[in-house]
């Protein structure tokens, strides 16, 4: 089985700061990972996933995540947080060894950011 | 017009009503998926669709129905519903599975309201 946990309901952080939102991963062989974002009223968005090679993965609207494989994290970052950022961000996992014809994916519950001016 | 697209995007019904959601996907993409999202808990996979076929139904109501007529159209019946079911209920499609990773399309969702 494979899980995620995202351990905070919310994090708050002022414009111009660095941001981070926590992700961890369970899984039984190796993870393909991936970040999601929500504006209000919206369905999800895909902002970026690790499949291999280098930890640190770039995705869209500036956002990165480092992948720690013995931490087995995913914590999703941004140098510099803008207001427009303020949304619901999902962290979710899949097994590499899974060989149906879909993408078996597992979210977390959802970590809110607001960012406050 | 491009994406997953879901109509209606608010629906209100009766616990006797029979409504139906729908999901049109314009990328081409072989698999299709309905998702409940509720306060507070993880998104809730409901069911897919690969290649028009059903392979997943997670302990779902029989309540819920779902249809994939097409590699592009994914409905859900729902019939007798509870207030319980009232949630955001979210289509998405992608390409494959296997090696390949590929990241879930979203639609808008549909906001449900059983009274």
């Amino acid at each position: 089985a494979q899980s995620v946990a995202q351990p905070e309901d919310q994090v708050n952080v002022a414009e111009g700061n660095p941001l981070t939102v926590k992700c961890t991963y369970s899984v039984s062989g190796n993870p393909y990972l991936f970040w999601y974002v929500q504006y209000p009223n919206r369905g999800l968005q895909f902002l970026l996933k690790y499949i291999t090679g280098d930890n640190l993965v770039k995705g869209s609207y500036g956002f990165e995540a480092e992948f720690n494989k013995s931490q087995t994290s995913f914590h999703l970052k941004k140098p510099s947080a803008l207001v427009s950022d303020s949304a619901l961000y999902f962290c979710a996992v899949r097994d590499l060894r899974d060989s149906g014809g879909y993408q078996k994916v597992t979210f977390g519950t959802g970590t809110k950011l607001q960012v406050i001016p | 017009e491009t994406g997953v697209t879901q109509t209606p995007r608010h629906l209100v019904m009766g616990m006797t009503n029979k409504k139906s959601l729908k999901c049109e996907q314009h990328l081409g993409h072989n698999a299709m998926y309905w998702y409940k999202q509720s306060a507070k808990k993880p998104l809730e996979l409901m069911f897919v669709y690969s290649l028009e076929e059903r392979v997943e139904n997670n302990s779902v109501p029989s309540r819920f129905s779902p249809e994939c007529p097409n590699s592009s159209h994914l409905f859900l019946h729902l019939h007798t519903l509870q207030p319980e079911d009232s949630a955001l209920y979210l289509c998405a499609s992608s390409q494959g599975g296997g090696w390949w990773a590929g990241e879930l399309f979203f639609g808008e969702g549909s906001r449900l309201t059983v009274l």
